[in-house]
């Protein structure tokens, strides 16, 4: 069974700073790795997916990169915000989602 | 409106109770899925429909009874819940069923007392 594992659990930051979320998984066969980020009591909202023959994709400060052979995804977060602080969740889509437990991101103003 | 909906946004019930949540999906989609989010935990995959028929059930118990009465609704029936139930339960759509990217609803915050 596919497993992932997001490092760290939780990250403060101050404002401004650049970061970098991991998320590494156990079974490379893959179709793609999708990023998400929940707020507080709500639903997931997709931020980047990168398909398995993708080595990254951007959007605005996010930058997701992916090694399928080593089983690791990044996500790089540039200038933080207060506003980016949330949990940020890896799901890697196999034969269905298989999900992180999340880093938790707090941007200290 | 939002991608995908659900109703109602939290819930508190006894365990004798029966009760039921909605997920509405407007984006056109063939397949949909429910999920449980409970504390420090992965989301855990519960069901999967592909054109209202079930392709996947996860091991869940028999209190949890979904329904797909059309590929646009999405319903979870609860009966005779565990307070170990309580959570976060999502819906989510997509446009095919695997390996497309998935569209999370808000959930429903579940307390079974």
């Amino acid at each position: 069974k596919q497993e992932v594992t997001q490092i760290p659990a939780a990250l403060s930051v101050p404002e401004g700073e650049n970061l970098v979320l991991n998320c590494s998984f156990t079974d490379s066969a893959i179709y793609n790795l999708q990023w998400f980020r929940q707020d507080p009591g709500k639903g997931l909202t997709s931020l980047l997916l990168i398909q398995s023959s993708q080595r990254e994709q951007t959007s605005g400060r996010l930058n997701a990169s992916l090694d399928k052979s080593s089983g690791r995804s990044t996500l790089y977060i540039a200038a933080s915000q207060p506003g980016d602080s949330a949990t940020y969740l890896c799901a890697v889509n196999g034969n269905q989602f298989y999900f992180g437990t999340g880093t938790s991101l707090t941007v200290i103003p | 409106e939002t991608g995908v909906t659900q109703t109602p946004r939290h819930l508190v019930m006894g365990m004798t109770n029966k009760k039921s949540l909605k997920c509405e999906q407007h984006l056109g989609h063939n397949a949909m899925y429910w999920y449980k989010q409970s504390a420090k935990k992965p989301l855990e995959l519960m069901f999967v429909y592909s054109l209202e028929e079930r392709v996947e059930n996860n091991s869940v118990p028999s209190r949890f009874s979904p329904e797909c009465p059309n590929s646009s609704h999405l319903f979870l029936h609860l009966h005779t819940l565990q307070p170990e139930d309580s959570a976060l339960y999502l819906c989510a759509s997509s446009q095919d069923i695997r390996p497309d990217t998935q569209y999370f609803g808000p959930g429903t915050r579940l307390t079974v007392l």
